[in-house]
């Protein structure tokens, strides 16, 4: 059974700094593109950014371009995203989201408050 | 970028009514097109893929038609557990891009 267990969320200062990881199992990660989605309280999806299973593809949306980072490390089956410079609209649920070109399994998601 | 509009934002409807929901591309994505279910509270959920290829575990009262610009989610039948919001997403094009969803709800 395929499972993607996020972690790492909660309550983060403008400005700083956290990092989420997302432990996979049940399947070959090292065979397949990863990648975080988004969902702020009451709103749509917002896919934020992907990485292909060498690593050797990465993109990003612009709204995190340039402060958040996406990685993995498959000999650990996990997948990461360091944010930084943080603000309140990064406020929102986080999905970590296999690819078979299309999102086909998702974690439960762990959710991120951006407040002082 | 690629632009999915869903029409219309919220679809009230009778347990046994058809449901249509409709996505439009700014630009063509193919058959690049995946719809997903969330229900409240709940994981997104894939629902189709390739514009019109039911997932695993999801009646045939679900379908998906269209290419290029202009897809459509129908449901045949609804039921009371199909009650929630809809998305459409494109995986033609960097950067990939969701719609804004259709709440289909209880009428």
């Amino acid at each position: 059974e395929v499972q993607l267990v996020e972690s790492g969320g909660g309550l983060a200062q403008p400005g700083g700094s956290l990092r989420l990881s997302c432990a996979a199992s049940g399947f070959t990660f090292g065979d397949y593109t990863m990648n975080w989605v988004r969902q702020a309280p009451g709103k749509g999806l917002e896919w934020l950014s992907s990485i292909s299973s060498t690593s050797g593809n990465i993109y990003y949306g612009d709204s995190v371009r340039g402060r958040f980072t996406i990685s993995r490390n498959n000999a650990k089956n996990s997948l990461y995203l360091q944010m930084n410079s943080l603000t309140a609209e990064d406020t929102a649920v986080y999905y970590c989201a296999r690819t078979s070109r299309y999102f086909d399994y998702w974690g439960q998601g762990t959710p991120l408050t951006v407040s002082s | 970028e690629i632009v999915m509009t869903q029409s219309p934002a919220t679809l009230s409807l009778s347990p046994g009514e058809r449901a249509t929901l409709s996505c439009r591309a700014s630009q063509s994505v193919s058959s690049n097109l995946a719809w997903y279910q969330q229900k409240p509270g709940q994981v997104p959920r894939l629902l189709i893929y390739g514009a019109s290829t039911r997932a695993t575990g999801f009646p045939a009262r679900f379908s998906g038609s269209g290419s290029g610009t202009e897809f459509t989610l129908t449901i045949s039948s609804l039921q009371s557990e199909d009650f929630a919001v809809y998305y459409c997403h494109q995986y033609n094009d960097w950067p990939r891009t969701f719609g804004q969803g259709t709440k289909v709800e209880i009428k």
